[in-house]
């Protein structure tokens, strides 16, 4: 079958790094997403990986493994503002996407 | 450019109603998609159109479910007669033709329609 797995919740403290690891297994692979989304807004799209290696976009990076069927988004410099829930889906072999329960992420002071 | 916009953003109704849900993609983006959330599970895709065509369905849930994209523009999803396990927050995303979500782009998605039926 076809699924993601996340952390349901983590805490970290502002100022730290946090990573929030995801692993996937989808028929075909054609790339994984980090979307970020506070409570009741869309989705926000964080990065897309179909590469093995790290992508960086300011404090967030993205990291892929696609032999191991693994991802990872680290956070640095966290905010307040970073609290959220982070979702990490893949799209198999076609341009659906396949999402796990997300990561429930709150910062504290 | 404006996001996704959907309508209602919240709506209440009573089992055996009928509900539409609406959204309007990003102008020009030739692909949309429905999903949804049930409470406390992950989000599932219903479908998805290229333009006014369904290009995949497969998610749809049983035939209480009609989704329609007239002309290509806004699409909207009916829901009738509705059962009290279709309560969720429903999403609508769109992305480009031909770049579509499998790019640095991604797929943009509205805020989506909180449904409750009781």
């Amino acid at each position: 079958g076809q699924n993601i797995d996340q952390p349901t919740e983590m805490t970290a403290t502002e100022g730290a790094i946090v990573q929030i690891n995801c692993t996937y297994q989808t028929s075909g692979f054609n790339g994984l997403f980090w979307y970020q989304q506070h409570a009741g807004e869309a989705p926000t799209f964080l990065s897309y990986n179909v590469l093995d290696g790290l992508e960086e976009k300011g404090r967030f990076s993205s990291f892929l493994s696609r032999s191991k069927g693994y991802s990872y988004l680290l956070l640095k410099e966290l905010q307040m503002k970073d609290s959220a829930s982070y979702l990490c889906p893949a799209s198999g072999d076609t341009d659906k996407l396949i999402f796990g329960t997300g990561t429930r992420l709150q910062v504290f002071p | 450019e404006a996001g996704v916009t959907q309508f209602p953003s919240h709506s209440v109704i009573e089992k055996g109603q009928t509900v539409t849900l609406r959204c309007d993609p990003i102008s020009g983006h030739d692909n949309l998609y429905w999903y949804r959330r049930v409470m406390g599970k992950e989000i599932k895709f219903l479908l998805h159109f290229v333009k006014e065509s369904k290009q995949d369905e497969s998610g749809m849930p049983n035939n209480r479910f009609l989704a329609e994209r007239t002309g290509g523009t806004y699409s909207t999803l009916k829901v009738q007669p509705a059962e009290l396990e279709d309560s969720g927050v429903y999403f609508c995303a769109s992305s480009q033709g031909g770049r579509g979500p499998l790019s640095n782009y991604g797929y943009t998605f509205g805020s989506g329609t909180r449904l409750t039926v009781v």
